[in-house]
């Protein structure tokens, strides 16, 4: 199985500063022979199912806002929040869904807070 | 507007067997493959379960595999996962999930329903 690991665990930033949240994959999700890296990354809010913010390592999802990034390939991922706001406080998943066959797996999540 | 929703979580004995099921509106339901993904208490996202638009091609976490059953019956929009053999280590919220793009099953879900809890203990 992959293995996704993110780091760090949880994150405090000020409002209006930047978040970095990093994902490692025990193997590389990149497919050659499309080119495409395949992980996404998620928001889940207390008390609500998850949303999808990035799909195809960087391809943002419709009506996501724009401070939201993501950025890597093969086993290195990184989701960023240019300017972080109060409603942005949540965990954060990546997922690999590159495992033939599915399914694929999940990070443990990135916790941020406001500090 | 494309929606999911699930029930059929409950309390059950260790052992025992429950069925969820996902009622899927707004959107061709027989061209998107389908996942059941589960929260557990205190723990992240596992990917459960997949079965392609057809229902031909079915996928199972190593966690549930010989134990739960995924389906769907395209005449009713509807998805289902049965669970037998219910451990208290399957104790989550039971999400159902719709793939965003089309045939695809190695895909991000783009559509998530609330959730059914599922609570395994004596």
């Amino acid at each position: 199985d992959i293995v996704m690991t993110q780091s760090p665990d949880s994150l405090a930033v000020s409002l209006g500063e930047r978040a970095t949240i990093n994902c490692k994959s025990s193997q590389s999700v990149s497919y050659s022979s499309n080119s495409q890296n395949y992980l996404a990354w998620y928001q889940q809010k207390p008390g609500q199912p998850p949303k999808l913010l990035i799909y195809w390592a960087s391809t943002r999802e419709s009506g996501v806002p724009d401070r939201f990034s993501g950025s890597g390939s093969g086993t290195d991922f990184t989701l960023t929040i240019s300017s972080l706001q109060a409603e942005d406080v949540a965990v954060y998943y990546c997922q690999q869904y590159y495992s033939d066959p599915p399914p694929g797996t999940f990070g443990q999540g990135t916790k941020v807070e406001i500090k | 507007e494309v929606q999911v929703l699930e029930s059929g979580g409950g309390l059950v004995q260790p052992g025992g067997s429950l069925r969820l099921s996902c009622a899927a509106s707004g959107f061709t339901f027989s061209t998107y493959a389908m996942s059941w993904v589960r929260l557990a208490p205190g723990k992240g996202l596992e990917w459960v379960s997949v079965i392609s638009g057809s229902g031909d091609k079915t996928y199972y976490a190593d966690s549930v595999k010989g134990r739960f059953t995924i389906s769907r019956d395209n005449s009713k929009n509807t998805l289902y996962l049965q669970m037998n053999s219910l451990r208290a280590e399957d104790t989550a919220v039971f999400y159902c999930v719709k793939h965003k793009e089309a045939q695809w099953l190695r895909n991000a879900f783009d559509i998530w329903g609330q959730g059914t809890m599922v609570s395994v203990s004596s």
